[in-house]
């Protein structure tokens, strides 16, 4: 199947700074990416997302970038705080034979803030 | 509030047996899919279903069933449990794509845990 890359697999950083996490997908197809925090124990939930017609997008500390021509898109949380650390995982549309979309999740990145 | 509810939340059950997890939806969402959660692994897409009429397998489905009663609830079986089915299975719905072909948020239930032991 259309795989989705995810890196790094654990990021660990200090309190105030930034965290980047960096995907890339192989479906030209694809057209939106979202993104999921999932904290301890707890069902995945959205932080952001981005469709294909945009290459950027931002909701105050969390930003997206994407960058079609070379199918990644990268996920930049600036001045972290400990309530941040959680598993992210990325997302690519497939596209199936019903002209539909599902999702294709990365395997995860788990980001650990420290004060 | 419009949720994604998943039952049982916690389940062991052993090899051999058949096992059904339930989900149900008041969201009011038509596509509805069941992923498999392992660490290290991220989110598995088992099986998806755009209507009620409409079943899709996804990367994992080998030894899944699934049952679309209604537009609100979406089932998977596992027709005779083995030990690697052990894992964190998902629920979650989206509405259908806009008419510019965008896919929406998917909306997760809390999961169901289960051990085949």
């Amino acid at each position: 199947g259309e795989n989705v890359e995810q890196h790094p697999s654990t990021l660990s950083v200090q309190e105030g700074d930034s965290a980047v996490i960096k995907c890339t997908y192989s479906d030209s197809a694809s057209n939106y990416f979202p993104w999921y925090k999932q904290e301890l124990g707890k069902r995945p939930q959205l932080i952001i997302d981005i469709r294909s017609n945009v290459g950027e997008k931002k909701d105050q500390r969390i930003a997206v970038t994407l960058n079609k021509t070379a199918k990644h898109f990268s996920l930049h949380i600036t001045e972290t705080q400990p309530e941040d650390s959680a598993v992210y995982f990325c997302a690519a549309s497939i596209r199936n034979s019903n002209s539909g979309y599902a999702l294709n999740f990365g395997k995860g990145t788990s980001l650990l803030v420290t004060p | 509030d419009a949720d994604v509810t998943q039952t049982p939340r916690n389940r062991i059950t052993k090899t051999g047996k058949r096992i059904m997890l339930e989900c149900s939806q008041t969201k009011g969402h038509d596509r509805m899919y069941w992923y498999r959660q392992d660490p290290g692994l991220g989110l598995r897409l088992i099986y998806y279903s755009f209507d009620v009429k409409d079943i899709n397998k996804g990367e994992i489905s080998d030894g899944y069933s699934v049952s679309r009663q209604a537009q609100a609830k979406f089932s998977l079986s596992l027709e005779s449990a083995i030990p690697n089915q052990t894992a964190l299975y998902f629920c979650a719905t989206s509405k259908g794509q806009g008419l510019a072909g965008y896919s929406y948020e998917q909306y997760f239930g809390p999961g169901t845990r289960l051990t085949v032991t």
